[in-house]
């Protein structure tokens, strides 16, 4: 009965490769987000989407595209991995968008880029 | 634009200490106010939240207050607990902010038998 899940837990790969993460969300929310948690536990949103809709994207570089096939996933692919993106990704997900409205994190997606 | 300020930790207690961990926030307009809580290998947990000046949140024996005259929504505990330490993250949403969650730089809690 998980809210917000996402997969995998743990990723490691190479420079230069490409990977997804997925995430999901069983909550029936409207709105999704993808945030990235540096070494130093700094967390800085990526991306929003609100009904499959893209809302926010804060200066991300273009190898990082989300896509959202329904309202319930978010999932993001990153191409031509390289050594800073090494982080851990958190997915949330709120019921709407709206300023009062709680964001719900998934367990996050610890990715190592060697 | 818009920011949130907290203490640098660690923050080292004793069991059943008083705890405050500082937050400060700049925002235009009126935004939400949240504490987060990200235990050991865990996501992020919603502690306690504030929509409003002079609202108070509470949750598991922690408070804060929306206080906007000092724009600050500092976080208490009378007593903690060792199951307390973890990093805890004050964020606001909305104001000029839009949507997102802008969080702090976190806080790392510690505490001993």
């Amino acid at each position: 009965d998980t809210a917000v899940s996402q997969t995998p837990k743990y990723l490691v790969t190479q420079m230069g490769n490409d990977k997804s993460i997925k995430c999901e969300q069983n909550l029936g929310h409207d709105t999704m987000y993808w945030y990235k948690q540096d070494s130093k536990k700094f967390l800085k949103i990526m991306f929003s989407y609100n009904n499959k809709e893209l809302i926010i994207n804060e200066t991300v570089p273009n190898r990082f595209s989300p896509k959202s096939p329904d309202k319930a996933h978010l999932n993001l692919h990153i191409n031509s991995l390289e050594l800073g993106d090494s982080a851990v990704y958190f997915c949330a997900s709120s019921q709407a968008q709206g300023q009062s409205y709680e964001q719900y994190f998934g367990p996050g997606t610890r990715l190592t880029v060697t | 634009g818009d920011s949130v300020t907290q203490m640098e930790g660690p923050v080292t207690l004793s069991e059943e200490a008083f705890l405050t961990i500082n937050c400060t926030y700049t925002a235009t307009g009126y935004p939400s106010l949240f504490w987060y809580v990200q235990y050991p290998g865990e996501g992020l947990q919603l502690l306690l939240k504030a929509t409003k000046a002079d609202d108070k949140g509470s949750n598991k024996g922690f408070e804060a207050t929306y206080r906007k005259e000092t724009t600050s929504f500092h976080l208490e505990k009378g007593s903690v607990q060792v199951s307390d330490s973890a990093v805890y993250f004050c964020a606001l949403r909305g104001g000029g902010s839009t949507d997102k969650l802008i969080f702090g730089t976190g806080t790392r809690l510690q505490v001993f038998p």
